[in-house]
């Protein structure tokens, strides 16, 4: 089974629709993250959190939400969504342990907004 | 402001050949720097980790140096391998925590 899991996996909706995204891991990790990734822009962090009441908005945090129901569950909401907000979305964790900052990514959302 | 630059332009190497892909960064002075690999339509996959102290990493037909000096990193595929086609990504913690800035990453091609 892996580690990091993210569901749906694709997703059409329609603009001002409210989507959510999920994000579970078993591998144990308190920090958590989401990236999203656009052709040309490379991964960018839209937010981050260090442990389940400690959350951190990222370099393009506009238009979304999080919520860290547990230490295994990170959620990333689209209020109202908007074109320019398709993107292949990703899910990571990572340990906060020196010499363990490596991240380990979940196999992605793609989404589709129309 | 952070910056972290790839080559944008695809690198096509031979099979057996060695790949060498470059990382420069400004503005920053990181801890450490990683590297990732990542297949078409799938996450990133750790594959090293170096720290500023350290010159170079090795693990098995991957060689990692970074030169805090040059603000820069090299990442090298000995004998390459048609398998070793991905995008390969660099990535720098951001000075805040954990959270890591990524480059654009450069794409490799090895053909047999």
């Amino acid at each position: 089974d892996a580690d990091v899991t993210q569901t749906p996996r694709n997703r059409i909706t329609k603009t001002g629709k409210r989507i959510m995204l999920e994000c579970s891991q078993t591998k144990g990790h308190d920090r958590m993250y989401w990236y999203r990734q656009d052709p040309g822009l490379g991964l960018r962090l839209i937010y981050y959190s260090f442990d389940v009441k400690d959350i951190n908005k990222g370099e393009i945090s506009d238009g979304y939400s999080v919520s860290r129901q547990a230490q295994a569950k990170f959620s990333l909401s689209l209020e109202s969504a908007i074109p320019n907000q398709t993107a292949l979305y990703f899910c990571a964790t990572s340990r906060s342990l020196l010499g363990q900052e490596t991240q380990y990514f979940g196999p992605g959302t793609r989404l589709l907004v129309l | 402001s952070q910056k972290i630059e790839q080559n944008s332009e695809a690198l096509n190497i031979q099979e057996g050949k060695t790949a060498t892909l470059t990382c420069n960064y400004t503005n920053y002075s990181p801890a450490y720097l990683q590297w990732y690999r990542q297949d078409p339509g799938r996450g990133p996959v750790f594959l090293l980790l170096i720290r500023e102290n350290e010159k170079e990493k090795r693990k098995e037909r991957l060689k990692v140096t970074f030169d805090t000096t040059l603000k820069q990193s090299l990442f090298h595929i000995t004998a390459s391998q048609p398998a070793d086609s991905a995008t390969y990504l660099c990535a720098l913690d951001r000075n805040s925590g954990y959270a890591l800035n990524f480059g654009k990453g450069t794409s490799l091609l090895v053909t047999p």
